[in-house]
């Protein structure tokens, strides 16, 4: 059983350019949350999808906007990247009414 | 007030030690707590959700404390792969907020030989 998978593990972009993150949730799980982690600070929540719609969003500027598909994957973009943009990128699948979530490995993002 | 706080350490512990992790939440709302395992510059992972009446798996111990919205984490006997970081976790109230974590900063825990 796949747990939760990122792509790609790893990205270096210029300031002012657009990035995409995936996410293929576990098996069985149809929502997915994505989380920003700066350097020593503990996961901050981006927003969260179910059903391919945004059902939550933490507090973070529109350049931050995501999408679900129909076999419950997803993609997080990022508009004009800012340096302060760079960090580790997690998404966290968990089944319906269950609180608890497991996190893929992280894309690790750089703004130059 | 942050919504998650926790004493970020670093706890230097010899092997074999006990040690106790602390965090309050400001949300007396909240319904769901656990402690996350990080390892450096990995996932963080699940190490046990908080229940009202406390629960035991092996070595840790969680303990809730709803009327202080406190949260506590008792490692025992500690080896040297417990070293990680800690992280509180929260989830909201609120019937769509499965899944939405609220985070401590996390707690660096060394043990050392």
């Amino acid at each position: 059983d796949a747990g939760v998978t990122q792509s790609p593990t790893h990205l270096i972009k210029t300031r002012g350019q657009q990035v995409t993150l995936r996410c293929s949730p576990k098996s069985g799980h149809d929502t997915v949350s994505w989380y920003q982690q700066a350097l020593g600070q503990g996961p901050q929540f981006i927003f969260q999808y179910y059903e391919e719609e945004e059902r939550q969003r933490g507090n973070f500027p529109d350049r931050f906007s995501g999408h679900q598909f129909p076999n419950y994957s997803s993609e997080l973009n990022v508009n004009a990247l800012l340096l302060g943009d760079s960090a580790l990128y997690l998404c966290a699948s968990s089944s319906p009414a269950k609180a608890e979530a497991f996190f893929g490995q992280g894309t690790r993002l750089t703004v130059v | 007030r942050k919504e998650v706080e926790q004493d970020p350490g670093p706890f230097n512990v010899p092997e074999g030690a006990t040690v106790a992790f602390n965090c309050t939440y400001s949300n007396s709302a909240s319904q769901s707590f656990f402690w996350y395992r990080q390892d450096c510059r990995k996932e963080p992972k699940l190490l046990m959700s908080v229940y009202s009446s406390g629960n035991e798996d092996g070595r840790f111990t969680a303990q809730l404390n709803r009327a202080s919205q406190y949260i506590s984490l008792l490692i025992r006997d500690s080896k040297l792969s417990d070293s990680a970081t800690y992280l509180c976790v929260v989830n909201p109230p609120g019937g769509t907020s499965y899944g939405k974590l609220t985070f401590g900063q996390g707690t660096i825990l060394t043990v050392h030989p």
